[in-house]
């Protein structure tokens, strides 16, 4: 059974630009969150994502965006990055069944820094 | 909104110490309640968790029990040692499985 993974492990933007990041979910699993972890803090929700759609949203602007595809995996898609931006990203993938959400599993991590 | 509150570190112990972390959260709807652990440069590991009231988590010498009239889940470990240095969040599960972080307790075992 593999693990939650992510891609890439680190990377350098400016202020600006766009980046994607992408998340393959745990063997099994139907649901993917992403979380943005600034330096020092606890992580923060961002949005979910369950059959391809956002499942929910956290207090984050519109220019986070995300996808889901057909094999589960996921996207998070930051336009117009921002010095504040600079964080580690998280994405977490869980087990959806009827309407119950089993526990969620991490992936190592994206460490975004935006110059 | 919901939100969990741990308490500040750095916790700095020396091996073999009793660890105890506190943790309390905002007691709306019935949540589920989870510590997870993150070592340094890698992502967060599920620690332990409880889905109701009186239960207690246990994983690798840690526990945390439910205590829904102290509305807390702190953790607790009879014998650290250098390998546990790492920081410790505390999380609540809220409507559509959104996790709510704690800020994250850093603990420090020294030989």
């Amino acid at each position: 059974e593999t693990g939650v993974t992510q891609s890439p492990t680190h990377l350098i933007k400016t202020r600006g630009q766009q980046v994607t990041l992408r998340c393959s979910s745990q063997s099994g699993h139907n649901t993917v969150s992403w979380y943005q972890q600034a330096l020092g803090q606890g992580p923060q929700f961002i949005f979910q994502y369950y059959r391809e759609e956002e499942n929910g949203r956290g207090n984050f602007p519109p220019r986070f965006s995300g996808l889901q595809f057909p094999n589960y995996s996921s996207e998070l898609n930051v336009n117009a990055l921002e010095l504040d931006d600079s964080a580690l990203y998280l994405c977490a993938s869980s087990l959806t069944s009827g309407s119950r959400q089993e526990t969620q599993y991490f992936g190592p991590g994206t460490r975004l820094l935006v110059l | 909104g919901n939100s969990v509150t741990q308490m500040e570190g750095p916790v700095t112990l020396s091996e073999e110490a009793f660890l105890t972390i506190n943790c309390t959260y905002t007691a709306t709807g019935y949540p589920s309640l989870f510590w997870y652990v993150q070592y340094p440069g890698e992502g967060l590991q599920l620690l332990l968790k409880a889905t109701k009231a009186d239960d207690k988590g246990s994983n690798k010498g840690f526990e945390a029990t439910y205590r829904k009239e102290t509305t807390s889940f702190h953790l607790e470990k009879g014998s650290v040692q250098v390998s546990d240095s790492a920081v410790y969040f505390c999380a609540r599960n809220n409507a559509g499985n959104m996790l709510t972080f704690g800020g994250g307790t850093r603990l420090m075992v020294k030989p």
